[in-house]
């Protein structure tokens, strides 16, 4: 089945600067979904983006999809020690209703 | 706080021993999904329940057998488990509305570990 490639699988961060981790497929991506997990915790979902070229904003998180939807990001600006966790995009499959296809993530690591 | 409650949190069981996973939410949703995690792994789809009736079984082994007794319920039984099914059990839930691209809300999950 079509897999999607998460970048980077480690983010070492110092508090106050800016990262972004980034979701690739080889195919279309049908929508995405951005979930968080705290470490210890469970997957909470974050977004979801459906149209090319979409771009939503949730503070000081940044989340696009690119023109031919084979692409997504989630750049977060100004890190802080709350944004520790790992962040996984996830795409819905189109061949089975509700079957999401996680990436790997992206495990961030804040340092003060 | 979480939504969807699992129990137990931790389980401990032997290879020969028979247990069972439960998931409860009461937000309506009617949609369920059982999720396997791995340590620095995403989760892996194994069951997903769609107005109580299974409609998706990701090719997972007969030893684990899901139950859907009612629309705010779901189990996962587990008989005869490998070392190798040691992981933590997520449970989920989103809305059915006739489309897909809902958003899964997950429980904080089973930790079980198999000796």
């Amino acid at each position: 089945g079509q897999q999607v490639m998460q970048i980077p699988q480690y983010q070492h961060v110092q508090e106050g600067e800016d990262f972004t981790t980034y979701c690739n497929s080889s195919t279309t991506l049908s929508n995405i979904q951005w979930y968080k997990q705290r470490p210890g915790g469970h997957p909470v979902f974050l977004i979801q983006l459906v149209k090319s070229g979409e771009v939503k904003k949730q503070k000081r998180l940044t989340f696009q999809f690119g023109e031919a939807k084979k692409n997504s990001s989630l750049h977060i600006t100004a890190t802080q020690t709350t944004d520790v966790g790992t962040y996984f995009c996830a795409d819905l499959t189109t061949d089975s209703w509700g079957k999401l296809q996680f990436g790997a993530g992206t495990q961030v690591v804040v340092t003060p | 706080d979480t939504e969807v409650t699992q129990t137990p949190k931790h389980l401990v069981m032997g290879m020969t021993n028979k247990k069972s996973l439960k998931c409860e939410q009461h937000m309506g949703h009617r949609a369920m999904y059982w999720y396997k995690q791995k340590a620095k792994k995403p989760p892996e789809l194994m069951f997903v329940y769609s107005y109580e009736k299974l409609s998706i079984n990701e090719s997972v082994p007969s030893r684990f057998s899901p139950e859907c007794p009612n629309s705010s319920l779901l189990n996962l039984h587990l008989h005869a488990l490998q070392p190798e099914d040691s992981a933590l059990y997520l449970c989920a839930s989103s809305q059915v509305d006739g489309k897909p691209g809902q958003p899964q809300h997950f429980g904080d999950g089973t930790r079980l570990s198999i000796l």
